[in-house]
């Protein structure tokens, strides 16, 4: 199984529709991140979690929600799903040092 | 202007050439440098981490990290149709414990067989 596990892989969505995106870590870190993919930016920090209740906005958060259900297990939601949130999502866990695992992603796609 | 900057390339080069990758940054609290490899429908996986100035080598890949210009470098020697992949820089500072690593954009490099 892999270390970091993400459900689904893909999604299409309509806009204004509510969705979760999971992930879960098999690592045992307490870290674990959330992260968006597009072409020409790069990768950017949604919201980050360190324990079960400490929890975070990163640079990019409006719109967005999160919920860390155990200390394996972190969702990202989108409230009201609109286009522009169409991306690639990363859910990623990493220990005391800059080890980041990261998942093998899920492609939203927002019409 | 952009914390890191990195070509986006993309780059393409045929097998057996040496690949040289860069990122530039402007924060001088960044001490910790890492490349990241993205195979196509995969998530980042680290592939190189260095602290502060100097060269590290691993097999065909050397890190090179110039403080003094911030600057940061990847090369890979003898390439090979599987080192075809998206490569990322990653910088962060020295409290690593809690905080977030700053990416560069990527350079999509294609080895040629």
């Amino acid at each position: 199984d892999a270390d970091v596990t993400q459900t689904p892989r893909n999604r299409i969505t309509k806009t204004g529709k509510r969705i979760m995106l999971e992930c879960s870590q098999t690592k045992g870190h307490d870290r674990m991140y959330w992260y968006r993919q597009d072409p020409g930016l790069g990768l950017r920090l949604i919201y980050y979690s360190f324990d079960v209740k400490d929890i975070n906005k990163g640079e990019i958060s409006d719109g967005y929600s999160v919920s860390r259900q155990a200390q394996a297990k972190f969702s990202l939601s989108l409230e009201s799903a609109i286009p522009n949130q169409t991306a690639l999502y990363f859910c990623a866990t990493k220990g005391t040092g800059y080890d980041y695992t990261f998942g093998s992603g899920t492609r939203l796609t927002v019409v | 202007q952009k914390e890191v900057e990195q070509d986006p390339g993309p780059l393409s080069v045929p097998e057996g050439a040496i690949v040289s990758l860069n990122c530039t940054y402007s924060n001088s609290a960044f001490q910790y440098f890492m490349w990241y490899r993205q195979y196509s429908r995969k998530g980042p996986e680290l592939l190189m981490y260095t602290y502060s100035s100097g060269n590290k080598e691993d097999g065909r890949f050397t890190a090179q990290v110039d403080k003094s210009s911030k600057y940061i470098s990847l090369f890979i020697r003898d390439s090979q149709p599987s080192d075809s992949a998206t490569y990322l820089c990653a910088m962060g500072g020295a409290n690593f414990g809690n905080e977030k690593l700053t990416f560069g954009t990527g350079t999509r490099l294609t080895i040629i067989p």
